[in-house]
């Protein structure tokens, strides 16, 4: 079944960088555009990214354009988010989920991780 | 300041029906279809309804969701102590070029 587990979280000072990591099993990793979300304590839910199955296409939320990146190693089926310039309001668990099997329904977040908790602080 | 605005919270008592709305615009929900997320306490976001209307395998059939214009709803019916939890809808934006989740609403169970 599908197993997504997240690491390289912690604790980082504000302006530093971090590189969030997604180990998938259980599908074929390559077939299926991935996402990074993110929950602040006690907050809803924000869409951070999404790649596209290949990795030739990304698109970012506003408010991490330009310091985050996505990017994914097909050969090692992990996914990866590079956050540069982290903000204290960008503490969160940050959870990478994975696009659904449902052919022609669109890109979405359908299965998802346990997360992995970034702290933004000095 | 999401796109997608919901009820802070509802509440009914066992075995009621309870709605959730979801009102967007039309580079959202008028667009694009709607999907729907369920968070117990402390766990892991669960998807419970997709492309409007549809319920992924395992979801029980008490969850429902439908769309109108700039609009959609989730509905609970036979309301059980289980069904406690935050709910938030969500789609593609394509103003925004990105995927957005709504203010989300916990339902509470009297």
């Amino acid at each position: 079944q599908v197993q997504l587990v997240e690491s390289g979280g912690g604790v980082v000072q504000p302006g530093r960088s971090l590189r969030l990591s997604c180990a998938a099993s259980g599908f074929t990793f390559s077939g299926y555009g991935m996402h990074w979300v993110r929950q602040a304590p006690g907050k809803g839910l924000e869409w951070v990214a999404v790649i596209s199955y290949d990795g030739s296409n990304e698109y970012y939320a506003d408010s991490v354009k330009g310091r985050f990146t996505i990017s994914r190693d097909n050969s090692q089926n992990t996914l990866y988010l590079q956050m540069n310039s982290l903000r204290p309001e960008e503490t969160a668990v940050y959870y990478c989920a994975k696009d659904p099997p449902y052919h022609g329904t669109g890109s979405y977040p359908e299965s998802w991780g346990q997360g992995t908790l970034v702290t933004v602080s000095s | 300041q999401s796109v997608l605005t919901q009820p802070p919270s509802v509440s009914a008592a066992p075995r009621q029906r309870v709605t959730i709305s979801c009102s967007g615009s039309s580079s959202n929900i008028g667009n694009n279809a709607v999907n729907w997320y369920q968070q117990l306490p402390g766990k892991t976001p669960k998807l419970l309804i997709y492309y409007d209307d549809l319920l992924p395998s395992g979801v029980s059939h008490r969850f429902s969701g439908s769309k109108s214009g700039t609009s959609a709803s989730l509905a609970i019916s036979g309301l059980q102590s289980e069904d406690e939890a935050d709910y938030y809808c969500a789609t593609w934006d394509d103003s925004l070029n990105g995927y957005v989740f709504g203010t989300g609403t916990k339902v509470t169970v009297l």
